[in-house]
């Protein structure tokens, strides 16, 4: 199977809280990371989580990462339109190798 | 800070062509710069990484021929597909490391769209 999957859709209304998923398969990854991407553009990064960490506020962003299971999620608070965008997350590895899932698309409804 | 950019962001270009794609750290050196591949509704999928002065290193089934990887200074890599052709049609995107951090984050480019007639 893939080395990091994630749902591929999610849609929400604007100012409920989204939570994206993320299952990844290397136990030693050291850092895993959210990123976003808007149409036609780079990624962007978010946020990231150190390995030994279980949860990582910033803001309207929670990252909650459950080692043992390697579920990682990214909880958006009081959704706005703007936030519409292809959300992907990553597992960093010791030789700077980085994989990426396939990156969940967002849409916010007004 | 750590800003990416690329250029050109959109080429189009006829088959057997070749298509040079810059990717630039404009206010770090980057020790090592990635270029990844994305096609649509699918996730990055990583052709190589290169660090400064020395050859790149390509993912396997990416062909050292085709896409020639040069990083000629600590801000600026090339990517160049050579004899382009339609199934080369896609989105080229770059990231730069800064390196002995102990995160490894990367800062990318926004992306340049490859179109091959």
């Amino acid at each position: 199977g893939e080395d990091v999957e994630q749902s591929l859709f999610l849609s929400v209304r604007e100012g409920d809280s989204s939570v994206i998923n993320c299952t990844y398969t290397d136990s030693s990854s050291t850092y895993l990371y959210w990123y976003k991407q808007e149409p036609g553009a780079g990624l962007q990064l978010l946020t990231y989580i150190f390995s030994n960490m279980d949860m990582k506020q910033d803001q309207r962003l929670t990252v909650l990462l459950n080692k043992k299971d390697k579920h990682l999620s990214l909880r958006i608070a009081d959704t706005q339109t703007g936030d519409s965008a292809i959300y992907f997350c990553a597992e960093g590895r010791s030789n700077n190798d980085m994989r990426f899932g396939a990156g969940t698309r967002l849409t916010v409804k007004p | 800070g750590a800003v990416v950019s690329q250029h050109p962001s959109r080429v189009i270009c006829k088959s057997g062509t070749s298509v040079k794609i810059e990717c630039r750290s404009l206010d770090f050196q980057a020790t090592t710069m990635f270029w990844y591949r994305q096609f649509p509704k699918q996730s990055l999928m990583l052709m190589a990484t290169s660090n400064e002065g020395s050859k790149a290193t390509y993912e396997q089934g990416v062909e050292k021929d085709k896409f020639l990887i040069n990083h000629a200074s600590l801000t600026l890599s090339t990517l160049t597909v050579t004899s382009a052709h339609p199934e080369d049609s896609s989105f080229y995107i770059c990231s730069a490391s800064l390196g002995g951090a102990i995160v490894n984050t990367q800062y990318f480019g926004p992306g340049t769209r490859l179109t091959v007639l």
